[in-house]
């Protein structure tokens, strides 16, 4: 029973073309997160939604926005990518300070 | 700043030996602490998860960590790895603002 669901799990783009990532839960969670995971690396928060209060993370890029339009959807929106946006994107729920869950990522590639 | 340390990047054992990784975290105030497991292409997978109580948690796939107040650690054990155990294994702590706080991460080989 998927709890984290992403879309795609796979996704190519080309430089510079608006990409839209998607995330929905089927927890109830009233926290949803977007992390940026690079190779090799630790997940990187972007921001995160409580209920409709958006925190955007001090260094995420303007290029990176998102919205949330109900609790049990939240989608990634990233305006131009670039080279170095590549990457697996993590989407995750929490119910507020207790763990979070995540999906299964989705790969993005820029050409 | 709050932080979590994970002193090894890539550990390497044998199928059937025992295993431990490390994690450190700083900032005194006893924060909620993970683990988490990632195998290659997926997302990540809680093992378990230490608020308070008992210092020695269990966890899914046979894994235990052991809550060190004193040594500001929190380090997972399994007694007997298995080839499919191999994967990225993540350290968290509890941020501020529902945030969660990664460590650099471990990657862990088996060997046969």
């Amino acid at each position: 029973d998927a709890m984290v669901i992403q879309n795609p799990r796979y996704q190519v783009t080309q430089f510079g073309k608006p990409v839209t990532l998607s995330c929905s839960q089927t927890l109830n969670h009233n926290v949803m997160y977007w992390y940026q995971q690079k190779s090799s690396q630790a997940p990187k928060l972007l921001f995160h939604y409580y209920d409709k209060d958006f925190n955007n993370e001090a260094d995420t890029p303007d290029n990176f926005q998102s919205r949330r339009p109900n609790t049990s959807f939240c989608f990634l929106d990233i305006r131009s990518p670039g080279l170095g946006d590549a990457a697996m994107y993590l989407c995750a729920t929490s119910s507020g300070g207790a763990e979070a869950f995540f999906g299964q990522g989705t790969r993005l590639t820029v050409v | 700043a709050q932080s979590v340390t994970q002193p090894d990047i890539h550990i390497t054992v044998s199928e059937g030996a025992s295993l431990e990784l490390r994690c450190n975290y700083s900032y005194g105030a006893t924060p909620y602490l993970f683990w988490y497991v990632q195998s290659p292409g997926q997302g990540l997978q809680l093992l378990l998860k230490y608020f308070s109580g008992d210092t020695l948690v269990q966890g899914i796939k046979g894994f235990e960590a052991e809550f060190k107040r004193s040594q500001s650690s929190f380090n997972l054990r399994k007694p007997s790895v298995h080839w499919s155990d191999a994967a990225e294994y993540f350290c968290a702590r509890s941020g501020g603002y529902n945030k969660l706080i990664f460590g650099a991460g471990t990657r862990l080989a088996v060997h046969p």
